[in-house]
C-alpha cells in the first residue's frame, strides 16, 4: 500500500482538462512543499513534469500545472492530447521515513 | 548532455548474487545524489535508496534496508545496486536516476534524469 493515494485511472477527451489527485497526510503532502509529478509512457523511463508542487522543468509543456490544498496535491493537464496518455505518479517528502514516497500511480486514458 | 546508462538485462536463479550498474556522464558525478527505483511488473514506482557519490553517504527506504546494497565508484562515475541472494520477488525493472535537491531533512529530492532501466528476472 502506497503512502500517497492516487485514483487508479482517469480519462478525458482531446482538448479537455483533467485533474489527478494525490492525497497524503500532514507528515508529507500537507506539511511540505516538496511534491513532484512524473509521467511514464509504457516501456519508458519516467519523466519529471512538476516539482516543488507547481514548478515545471524546462521543456515541459505549460499545459501541465500543479497545485496543493491541505493534504492533497493535484496535477492538471489542460488541452488534453493523445500523447498525454500515460501513467502519472506523485512523490512527496515525508517526515515519516528516510526517503520520499511515491503515490500508487494513475493511468490516464485519452478517449 | 546528461546521460545515465545502465547495464543490460539479467536473468538469474534464486539465491544467486547480482550487481547492476549505472554510469553517469555530462555532469559532475560527485555533486548530485543518485537514486534507485524499483518497478515490479505491472506495478508502480518505489524509492529504494540513494547515494551521494561525493562522500558515499547512502540512505535506504525501510522496505529495502538490508535487502540490497547501493554503492558508487566516483573514479569511473558509476553507481551500483547489488543483491547477495536474489529471490523471485526481486524480478522487476530497476531504474537509476540523478536527483535534484538536498535530499535530506526537510529538503527537496527530485529525479531529473533517468537511466533506461535494467530488467532483472529471477527464476528457477
Amino acid at each position: 500500500q502506497s503512502a500517497l493515494t492516487q485514483p487508479a485511472s482517469v480519462s478525458g477527451s482531446p482538448g479537455q482538462s483533467i485533474t489527478i489527485s494525490c492525497t497524503g497526510t500532514s507528515s508529507d503532502v500537507g506539511g511540505y512543499n516538496y511534491v513532484s509529478w512524473y509521467q511514464q509512457h509504457p516501456g519508458k523511463a519516467p519523466k519529471l513534469m512538476i516539482y516543488d508542487v507547481s514548478n515545471r522543468p524546462s521543456g515541459v509543456s505549460n499545459r501541465f500545472s500543479g497545485s496543493k490544498s491541505g493534504n492533497t496535491a493535484s496535477l492538471t493537464i489542460s488541452g488534453l492530447q493523445a500523447e498525454d496518455e500515460a501513467d502519472y505518479y506523485c512523490s512527496s517528502y515525508t517526515s515519516s521515513s528516510t526517503l520520499d514516497v511515491f503515490g500508487g500511480g494513475t493511468k490516464l486514458t485519452v478517449l | 548532455e546528461v546521460q545515465l546508462v545502465q547495464s543490460g538485462a539479467e536473468v538469474k536463479k534464486p539465491g544467486e548474487s547480482l550487481k547492476i550498474s549505472c554510469k553517469g556522464s555530462g555532469y559532475s558525478f560527485t555533486s548530485y545524489w543518485i537514486g534507485w527505483v524499483r518497478q515490479m511488473p505491472g506495478k508502480g514506482l518505489e524509492w529504494m535508496g540513494i547515494i551521494y557519490p561525493g562522500d558515499s553517504d547512502t540512505r535506504y527506504s525501510p522496505s529495502f534496508q538490508g535487502q540490497v546494497t547501493i554503492s558508487a565508484d566516483k573514479s569511473i562515475s558509476t553507481a551500483y545496486l547489488q543483491w547477495s541472494s536474489l529471490k523471485a520477488s526481486d524480478t522487476a525493472m530497476y531504474y537509476c536516476a540523478r536527483l535534484l535537491g538536498g535530499c535530506g531533512y526537510d529538503a527537496p529530492c527530485y529525479f531529473d534524469y533517468w537511466g533506461q532501466g535494467t530488467l532483472v528476472t529471477v527464476s528457477s
